[in-house]
C-alpha cells in the first residue's frame, strides 16, 4: 500500500526566507507525486506534479519540487516566501497508470512571519 | 486550468435530515470524481470513487447507504448524506480527475448537523 509522510506538522519562516517542506513516500512502483495547497476553509489547489522525466519540476507561485527516487522523497521548495504563502500544504502520491486514488500526507502548516 | 465547483459551500441541517452536495467540473469532462472528508486540522480521507454511469466504489469503513453517490453525467456528481447526525459534521471535498491523471479539487462544503 502506498503511504506519504510529512514529518513537519508546523513550520514558521520569515517573509523573504527560503522554504523547504519535506515529503517522503512509500510505493512499490513508479509513483505519481503531487503537492497541493489549502487555505483555511478552502479546497485544494494543485501546486505541481511529477509523473516522469526531469526530476526537478516547476509549479505555480514560484514553487518547485525535486523527486529523489533513492531517498523516496519529493520535497517542496521556494527560494523566497511571501506572507500570502501561509497555508496548509499536502503532499500526495498516486498510482502510476491507474489515475486512481491519491494518498495524502498529514499536511504541513506554514506560518510566515512578517 | 481545470475548475471544479461545489454547492452549497456551507449547510446547516437538523439531525435526521438528508443533505445533498453537488460537485461539478466546469470546463472539462470527468469520467471519475472522488469524494473526500476532512476533519479539522487533519488530512483528506477518501470516501469513495465515483465513475460516470456506474456505481461508486466506497472505501473501507464508509457506509454506502448513508453516503449516497450519484454520477449522472460527465460533469456532475452528487453526494447525499442521508439521515445526518452530528458526527457527520465535517468538511466534504470533491475532486475531478482529468485524462492526465490529475485531480482538481472543489472548494469544499462545510456541513454542520445540529
Amino acid at each position: 500500500a502506498q503511504s506519504v509522510t510529512q514529518p513537519d506538522i508546523h513550520i514558521t519562516v520569515s517573509e523573504g526566507a527560503s522554504l523547504e517542506l519535506r515529503c517522503n513516500y512509500s510505493y512499490g512502483a513508479t509513483p505519481y507525486l503531487f503537492w497541493y495547497v489549502q487555505s483555511p476553509g478552502q479546497g485544494l489547489q494543485l501546486l505541481l506534479k511529477y509523473f516522469s522525466g526531469d526530476t526537478l519540476v516547476q509549479g505555480i507561485k514560484g514553487f518547485e519540487a525535486e523527486f529523489k527516487r533513492s531517498q523516496s522523497s519529493f520535497n517542496l521548495r521556494k527560494p523566497s516566501v511571501h506572507w500570502s504563502d501561509a497555508a496548509e500544504y499536502f503532499c500526495a502520491v498516486g498510482a502510476a497508470g491507474g489515475g486512481n486514488k491519491l494518498t495524502f500526507g498529514t499536511g504541513t502548516q506554514l506560518k510566515v512571519e512578517l | 486550468g481545470a475548475v471544479v465547483s461545489q454547492h452549497p459551500s456551507r449547510v446547516i441541517c437538523k439531525s435526521g435530515t438528508s443533505v445533498k452536495i453537488e460537485c461539478r467540473s466546469l470546463d472539462f469532462q470527468a469520467t471519475t470524481m472522488f469524494w473526500y472528508r476532512q476533519f479539522p486540522k487533519q488530512s483528506l480521507m477518501l470516501m469513495a470513487t465515483s465513475n460516470e454511469g456506474s456505481k461508486a466504489t466506497y472505501e473501507q469503513g464508509v457506509e454506502k447507504d448513508k453516503f449516497l453517490i450519484n454520477h449522472a453525467s460527465l460533469t456532475l456528481s452528487t453526494l447525499t448524506v442521508t439521515s445526518a447526525h452530528p458526527e457527520d459534521s465535517s468538511f466534504y471535498i470533491c475532486s475531478s480527475r482529468t485524462g492526465q491523471e490529475t485531480q482538481y479539487f472543489g472548494p469544499g462544503t462545510r456541513l454542520l448537523v445540529l
